[in-house]
């Protein structure tokens, strides 16, 4: 596609429900972040997929967050038990393999835990 | 924390001045990369530094790097009202995963 695609753009869940968030990233990057911004924030780095290599994890806030990227391509970051503390918007990039390389942003996904 | 750190948090000019933020890191970088946010979404990228160049120049946007200091600095000039966004510093750390670490951002405002 032209740019990185997440859905759904907005997502409201009761506490307690899980929801999964997607990003398509742009064809042939190999590189694919998850970002959290609560309101008024920076980035929070969450998680970091680069080519085969194994994930780094480092920035799951707890083990009720998962990602998965299948084939290289789409990731679906996975909220398990969801929490009021949750809400914020979930930001996905993906970039070209190497050091020189520029992210490319979705429009994030809103999400408003209830 | 490997984030950077810009300052200020909030800038407030008028149209026609110039715009300055900072960002500070704490290790050895790759590549320091400056983005723009409208409106709490999408970033869009602005300039990408290396860490063998001193500055950078793009249309009205000039950006600095000292290594010895781990710091850079943003300029715009001739600021605009369009120019009203947060900006964020992002760092691609050397060593391991090269992963791209942001800053808690600068909002600026420019006044008519």
């Amino acid at each position: 596609g032209a740019g990185v695609s997440q859905s759904p753009s907005n997502k409201v869940t009761e506490k307690g429900k899980d929801v999964e968030l997607r990003c398509d990233p742009i064809s042939g990057h190999t590189a694919l972040y998850w970002y959290r911004q609560s309101l008024g924030q920076g980035l929070e780095f969450l998680i970091y997929f680069q080519g085969n290599s194994a994930p780094d994890k480092s920035g799951l806030p707890s083990d009720r967050f998962s990602a998965e990227r299948t084939g290289g391509s789409v990731s679906t970051l996975t909220i398990q038990r969801t929490q009021q503390e949750d809400s914020a918007v979930y930001l996905c990039a993906s970039s070209l393999e190497g050091l020189a390389a520029e992210a490319f942003f979705g429009q994030g996904t809103r999400l408003t835990v209830v | 924390s490997q984030q950077g750190e810009e300052d200020p948090q909030a800038l407030s000019i008028q149209e026609g001045e110039n715009a300055t933020m900072n960002c500070s890191y704490k290790t050895s970088i790759n590549n320091l990369q400056w983005y723009r946010q409208n409106s709490g979404r999408g970033l869009v990228h602005l300039i990408l530094i290396r860490s063998n160049e001193r500055e950078k120049h793009s249309g009205r946007l000039r950006v600095t790097l000292d290594t010895s200091k781990k710091s850079s600095s943003l300029l715009i000039t001739a600021s605009r009202a369009a120019d009203t966004a947060s900006y964020f510093c992002a760092t691609l750390f050397s060593g391991g995963y090269n992963k791209l670490i942001f800053g808690a951002g600068t909002r600026l405002a420019v006044h008519p």
